[in-house]
């Protein structure tokens, strides 16, 4: 397709489990973000990938957060341990990377909703 | 301090009518955008509309304006002529350089959510 595309739309899993949320980004942008969304509030900023750059973590709220993204394409979300707090909706956004095209809007996909029992 | 802000938790505005979303920002850096996304109940994020700091003009994108006042950190979105299907919550955003880190992440408002009245 032509957008971001994320999987699974929906997730329900019980609190102490792993769960693995995928992100494949439009084809030709280098840059991909993923975001978070607790319910009525605005997106927070998780981590950023760039061409084959480290990735920028800043954003991860502790180590049962990680990220990877291979072959500069397609990415995967991991939270292992999940807690209740960690029920969001988590978004991924894709955008043509480097600073001459930071003017250009990213992109988002559906996000996928988490539920933690 | 908060890098966004986005005073108005919620809007109402008649059908037809023009509405102004606030937003006002807070860096030290020189270059930077601001983008203003729509978000329907269906969740998915829409691009609006871009402001770069060194842009003279105002942005406008169709019914979508953008009233920025640099001097004074606000970046105001403008929506002419309501229609029902701009009922949604709307987010600014903030583009800063990360020195060093070479990333361009946004920093969200907590939004405004705005209900178009028929």
């Amino acid at each position: 397709g032509a957008g971001v595309s994320q999987s699974p739309s929906n997730k329900v899993t019980e609190k102490g489990k792993d769960v693995e949320l995928r992100c494949d980004p439009i084809s030709g942008h280098t840059a991909l973000y993923w975001y978070r969304q607790s319910l009525g509030q605005g997106l927070e900023f998780l981590i950023y990938f760039q061409g084959n750059s480290a990735p920028d973590k800043s954003g991860l709220p502790s180590d049962r957060f990680s990220a990877e993204r291979t072959g500069g394409s397609v990415s995967t979300l991991t939270i292992q341990r999940t807690q209740q707090e960690d029920s969001a909706v988590y978004l991924c956004a894709s955008s043509r990377g480097g600073w001459e095209f930071s003017n250009q809007p990213q992109h988002f996909g559906d996000g996928t909703r988490l539920s933690i029992l | 301090a908060q890098k966004i802000t986005q005073t108005q938790p919620g809007m109402f505005v008649q059908e037809k009518e023009a509405v102004t979303l606030d937003c006002t920002y807070d860096t030290s850096d020189q270059s930077y955008g601001l983008f203003w996304y729509k978000q329907p109940s269906s969740g998915e994020m829409i691009f609006l509309i871009y402001q770069g700091s060194y842009d003279e003009q105002n942005a406008t994108e169709g019914r979508y304006s953008l009233n920025f006042q640099k001097a004074r950190k606000s970046a105001n979105l403008v929506i002419s002529a309501s229609q029902l299907g701009d009922s949604a919550m709307y987010f600014c955003a903030m583009r800063e350089p990360r020195k060093g880190a070479g990333s361009y992440q946004l920093t969200f408002g907590k939004g405004t959510k705005l209900s178009v009245i028929p």
